[in-house]
């Protein structure tokens, strides 16, 4: 039972490098998700996808893009890292909506990035 | 603006107790609230889901309520192991249009053998 699924585990970028985060899931869900998560601030969303062939902003978009290449995949782009961007990103999926109604939310296990 | 508040941030205990987590939350209208636990370097895995409707929600060892007048959650964990050491999140989804999840920052728990 893989889940999602995510690359890389650890990441180390020069400021204004770029990179894309990958994001699968096996569960057939159609809502995928990218948070952020930093200390002394929780979980943050950046974008989500309520289903195939759409994206649109969380809480904090700004420095990303995504791309929601198939149900399965959702893949996170920094374009210029940034050291503000030194983070843990998950990725998560859900069956039902942006509404989460109700529905379980999944989580990946997690990609620690460090911008120097 | 809507806020999830959780205390303690952390919780050291014997192994063998039983303790309660607390989740205030300012949004009474309220659609549910998820219990969350995530271990050192780990995702995120949902422990429990109560809808806005019902009261409470058990698996195992862990009962978790809602109380939506006073704005309260409670998670209760019986007769606490080692293995229950990790972070427990609290996340509310509101009733209105936008129906996003606010996070609690967590409570760090560590139950000691």
């Amino acid at each position: 039972n893989a889940g999602v699924t995510q690359t890389p585990k650890f990441q180390v970028l020069k400021t204004g490098q770029s990179m894309t985060l990958q994001c699968a899931q096996d569960m057939n869900h159609n809502s995928m998700y990218w948070y952020r998560q930093d200390p002394g601030m929780g979980l943050r969303l950046i974008y989500y996808s309520a289903s195939e062939g759409t994206t649109d902003k969380g809480e904090v978009p700004n420095g990303y893009n995504v791309s929601r290449l198939n149900k399965r995949e959702f893949s996170l782009r920094l374009e210029s890292a940034a050291p503000s961007q030194t983070s843990v990103y998950f990725c998560a999926s859900s069956s039902g909506g942006y509404s989460h109604s109700g529905n379980t939310i999944y989580f990946g296990e997690g990609s620690w990035l460090t911008v120097v | 603006k809507q806020e999830v508040t959780q205390i303690p941030a952390a919780l050291s205990v014997p192994e063998g107790e039983n303790l309660v987590l607390n989740c205030s939350f300012t949004d009474s209208a309220i659609y549910n609230l998820q219990w969350f636990r995530q271990d050192p370097g780990k995702g995120l895995t949902s422990l429990l889901l109560i809808q806005s409707s019902q009261r409470e929600q058990t698996s195992g060892r862990l009962n978790a309520s809602l109380d939506k007048s006073s704005g309260r959650s409670t998670l209760y964990i019986a007769a606490s192991q080692p293995g229950d050491s990790a972070t427990y999140l609290c996340a509310q989804i509101g009733a209105g249009n936008n129906r996003k999840l606010i996070w609690g920052l967590g409570t760090s728990l560590a139950v000691n053998p």
